[in-house]
């Protein structure tokens, strides 16, 4: 079992649609979780950041963890052609060297 | 703005080839790392240094080593290159609490 699961896609959605990508990881030690947005021939880029359970929000973007369930959401409101990039979820304990990526969901927004 | 730099974006090289990879930030960042993406595995950690001098194995070291002498700047080394070292490759470094900043990435093709 990989450590941390998450579905491949594609998944494709209308402008402005509501979009929740999810992921879930094994390990109940983990701590950290984040989000990582990485368009085609580009390296991620972060785009949240938590630690423990509970939601945090930045503009469009809202991440969620629900630690009884070791799932991680991250819900993306009024989606843009712009969002059309592969979404990396990353877990782990609090050495870096022991976070594990999910293999990414690629999403792609029709104008 | 804070900075990974990867110094190719794509190589090819030939079976056998010794090939380095070389990779700078400017963060002032003690912590760096080496991770190899292929489609449907994700990112998996090669090696990772946490200081000067220091190194330290990941999930999948076998037929590369690495090298940092300077704080700043993070070597990859393929000791002999081979097909299945095709991948991208991409580099990181990270503080505690803001999680990794990575390099565009270098795709390397080995014929």
């Amino acid at each position: 079992q990989k450590e941390v699961e998450q579905d491949p896609g594609p998944l494709s959605v209308p402008e402005g649609a509501i979009v929740s990508l999810n992921c879930t990881y094994s390990n109940s030690a983990f701590q950290y979780f984040m989000w990582y947005r990485q368009y085609s021939r580009k390296g991620p880029e972060l785009l949240m950041y938590t630690y423990s359970s509970g939601n945090k929000e930045d503009g469009r973007f809202t991440a969620q963890v629900d630690k009884s369930s070791k799932y991680i959401s991250l819900f993306i409101r009024d989606s843009q052609p712009s969002d059309s990039a592969t979404y990396l979820c990353v877990s782990g304990r609090g050495s870096f060297n022991k976070f594990y990526f999910g293999s990414g969901t690629k999403l792609n927004v029709k104008p | 703005d804070v900075k990974v730099t990867q110094s190719s974006r794509y190589l090819v090289k030939r079976t056998g080839e010794k090939v380095f990879l070389e990779c700078v930030q400017d963060m002032d960042h003690e912590n760096m790392f080496w991770y190899r993406q292929d489609p449907g595995l994700g990112l998996r950690l090669i090696y990772f240094s946490y200081d000067v001098k220091m190194k330290e194995k990941g999930d999948i070291p076998e037929g590369y080593s690495v090298s940092r002498e300077k704080k700043e700047r993070f070597s990859l080394i393929l000791e002999s290159a081979s097909t299945n070292q095709t991948s991208m490759y991409l580099c990181a470094s990270t503080r505690v609490d803001y999680g990794y900043t990575f390099g565009s990435g270098t795709r390397l093709t080995v014929v």
